[in-house]
């Protein structure tokens, strides 16, 4: 089904370390996302780039969330100073643009646990 | 801002009976997603819709397409291998907008 490829699968840090995961979307989907899913199973939008251009990122993100998409390299989402609160499960997704099925296909995700 | 709504949350089936699941939209939207997430975390894309209905094996999905405000999962005939939580994710916009999900439906069927 998905060929978009998360790493690393679980990730652990204390509060106030630094917690970066990477993405590789699949081959050829210009637009990429990221989402974090919480232990409630709510969704909360991260981010989202057309090749290695921000389209759009929620306040979160722009404060202590840094995330790239650099040519020729994985996708990148890192949090600057990990808090309790962001332990939750970070999925990358992609898709292609501008054909008549867009289907997102996601990562099997990163599950962050900030002790 | 837009939501999803999702229903029911919870839902237990024997093995070869039939359900629907249903997602209501607060604004008119564009597409929607259904996914299964197992287990492990993994989001598997079931099916993509703009308008209609689509129909894999013993499950179908259709899409409003007159006032774009709901969406329907039907799975018939339902197997064990069938459990997991369903999320539907719509949206609004073009391929680079953000998908709104819902808040998903935890299914169990039972032998």
């Amino acid at each position: 089904n998905s060929k978009v490829i998360q790493t690393p699968r679980y990730l652990v840090k204390g509060q106030g370390q630094k917690a970066k995961m990477r993405c590789i979307p699949e081959k050829g989907h210009p637009v990429v996302f990221w989402y974090q899913q919480n232990k409630n199973n709510e969704f909360k939008f991260l981010i989202n780039f057309q090749n290695q251009e921000v389209l759009q990122q929620i306040d979160m993100t722009e404060k202590r969330f840094s995330a790239e998409c650099p040519s020729n390299s994985p996708c990148s989402l890192e949090i600057q100073s990990s808090e309790a609160g962001d332990s939750a499960l970070y999925l990358c997704a992609s898709r292609d643009w501008g054909s008549s099925q867009n289907t997102l296909y996601f990562g099997a995700g990163t599950r962050l646990s900030v002790l | 801002g837009d939501q999803v709504e999702q229903s029911p949350s919870a839902l237990s089936l024997h093995e070869g009976t039939d359900s629907a699941l249903r997602c209501n939209f607060t604004t008119t939207m564009r597409s929607v997603q259904w996914f299964r997430q197992n287990s492990r975390g993994s989001l598997i894309s079931l099916f993509y819709l703009a308008s209609g209905t689509k129909e894999n094996g013993r499950l179908k999905s259709a899409f409003d397409s007159k006032e774009r405000r709901y969406s329907t999962l039907h799975i018939r005939d339902a197997q064990l291998e069938d459990s997991g939580t369903y999320f539907c994710a719509a949206e609004k916009n073009n391929a680079g907008a953000k998908l709104t999900f819902g808040g998903g439906t935890r299914l169990t069927v039972r032998p």
